[in-house]
């Protein structure tokens, strides 16, 4: 079983709409959690982190539920530029790096 | 401020050949990474370096090296390149969030 676990997609969404996207983590000793975006042919980078309250930033809400392992985004009211790919990542308790997920791609078509 | 700089861009190799990727950093980070990316697998670590003089291997280190050349630096190493690593290959730091460099793409033919 992979570590970081998402559905690859393509979520293909129009504008406007609103997507969530859920993530699975299989090592319950994880402590912190990220939402990554990447672009095409581009490097990955930051897009929130997650806490265990729940936090917003903009258009974009992060939820983490420790009991189920499972991270979640939610990006409302979509725009053609939110397109990319997401990657959930979390620590590695093994040694100091993080564990990326292999992406879910989303596409906002007009 | 550049933060993570990574040369070259694009590199073509034949098997069997050797290469260097050199990664530079100037955010004073003390933790450093190398990884590659493959389509449909994600980000998987190579090797990484918590602080200058240290250096602990990834989930795929095979047929790899590092060197962390100082706090800045930190080069990764195709002795022998082979095929199977033809990837996308990122550099990263670390403080509070990862940093990213742009990117290696290197096919081995």
């Amino acid at each position: 079983r992979k570590e970081v676990e998402q559905d690859p997609g393509p979520f293909n969404v129009p504008e406007g709409a609103t997507v969530a996207f859920n993530c699975t983590y299989s090592n319950s000793a994880s402590q912190s959690f990220f939402w990554y975006r990447q672009d095409c042919r581009k490097e990955p980078k930051l897009l929130m982190s997650v806490y265990s309250s729940g936090n917003e930033d903009g258009r974009f809400t992060a939820q983490l539920n420790r009991a189920s392992q499972y991270i979640s985004l939610l990006i409302r009211d979509s725009k053609l530029s939110d397109s990319a790919t997401y990657l959930c990542v979390v620590n590695s308790p093994r040694g100091r790096a993080l564990t990326f997920g292999s992406g879910t791609r989303l596409q906002v078509q007009p | 401020n550049a933060g993570v700089t990574q040369t070259p861009k694009f590199q073509v190799l034949k098997t069997g050949q050797s290469m260097t990727l050199q990664c530079a950093q100037d955010m004073n980070h003390n933790s450093m990474y190398w990884y590659r990316q493959d389509p449909g697998m994600g980000l998987r670590l190579i090797y990484y370096s918590a602080s200058e003089g240290t250096t602990d291997k990834g989930e795929v280190p095979n047929g790899y090296n590092v060197s962390r050349l100082n706090k800045r630096e930190f080069s990764l190493r195709l002795e022998s390149a082979a095929p199977s690593q033809t990837s996308v290959y990122f550099c990263a730091s670390l403080q509070n969030e990862q940093y990213f460099g742009p990117g290696t793409r290197l096919t081995v033919t």
